[in-house]
């Protein structure tokens, strides 16, 4: 069956510092993966979708990028943190229809 | 463009009581509809799904949703609440004629459910 990891499962992160989350799947060859954020406990905002290594696509302007450096890898990353990055980052990918997410990552900026 | 409308915050019902939430949306193509569930600082959980054939999809925890295409509607329910559905719950569509996922799905804003005992 397939599996998706987060890690860090939480972080603490001072404004202007690096950023790297890591999701990754198991059970599942060339899949669509996302990075959503989810802030205050409510809405997913689409950031980041890729359809196959080096392939990313954005869908809002942001402090942040993300890379597939293999196939079931997929990372969040941002040079320098920003106050309004805080959020529960989380990443999925694509079953036959529905999408399938992890446990997400929990990021407070300060 | 497609959207997602989930009109309550919040709902509350009393345990053993039916339940309803309420999920209105719009594509330009067929939608397939989704609802998910999130307990706190957990991931998304799916419960159930609409892609074609009969409008009264049944899912996971008991929990049903009827497509209604007159309406554009995929309302969530279950029979009788338990304390446990206590949780987030987010209505998703996507249509049916985007390109095979890489859009991603859009979602609701969410309805917080409470049970009350």
């Amino acid at each position: 069956s397939q599996t998706i990891h987060q890690w860090p499962a939480t972080l603490v992160q001072p404004v202007g510092s690096p950023l790297s989350l890591e999701c990754t799947v198991e059970g599942t060859s060339n899949p669509n993966l996302y990075w959503y954020r989810q802030a205050a406990g409510r809405g997913l905002q689409l950031l980041f979708y890729s359809v196959g290594i080096g392939q990313i696509s954005s869908e809002v302007p942001q402090n942040l990028s993300a890379s597939r450096p293999q196939d079931r890898q997929f990372i969040l990353s941002s040079k320098k943190l920003l106050l309004s990055d805080s959020g529960f980052y989380l990443c999925a990918w694509n079953g036959y229809n529905e999408q399938f997410f992890g446990p997400g990552t929990r990021l407070t900026v300060l | 463009a497609q959207s997602v409308a989930q009109p309550e915050d919040q709902v509350n019902v009393a345990e053993g009581n039916p339940l309803t939430v309420k999920c209105t949306y719009s594509v330009s193509g067929n939608p397939y509809l989704f609802w998910y569930v999130q307990y706190p600082n957990r991931g998304l959980q799916f419960l159930l799904k609409y892609i074609t054939g009969d409008n009264l999809v049944k899912g996971s925890y008991g929990f049903e949703a009827e497509f209604n295409k007159s309406q554009t509607s995929f309302h969530l329910k279950k029979p009788s609440a338990l304390v446990s559905d206590s949780a987030l719950y987010f209505c998703a569509v996507r249509d049916s004629g985007s390109g095979g996922g890489a859009d991603g799905l859009t979602f609701g804003k969410g309805t917080h459910l409470i049970i009350q005992p």
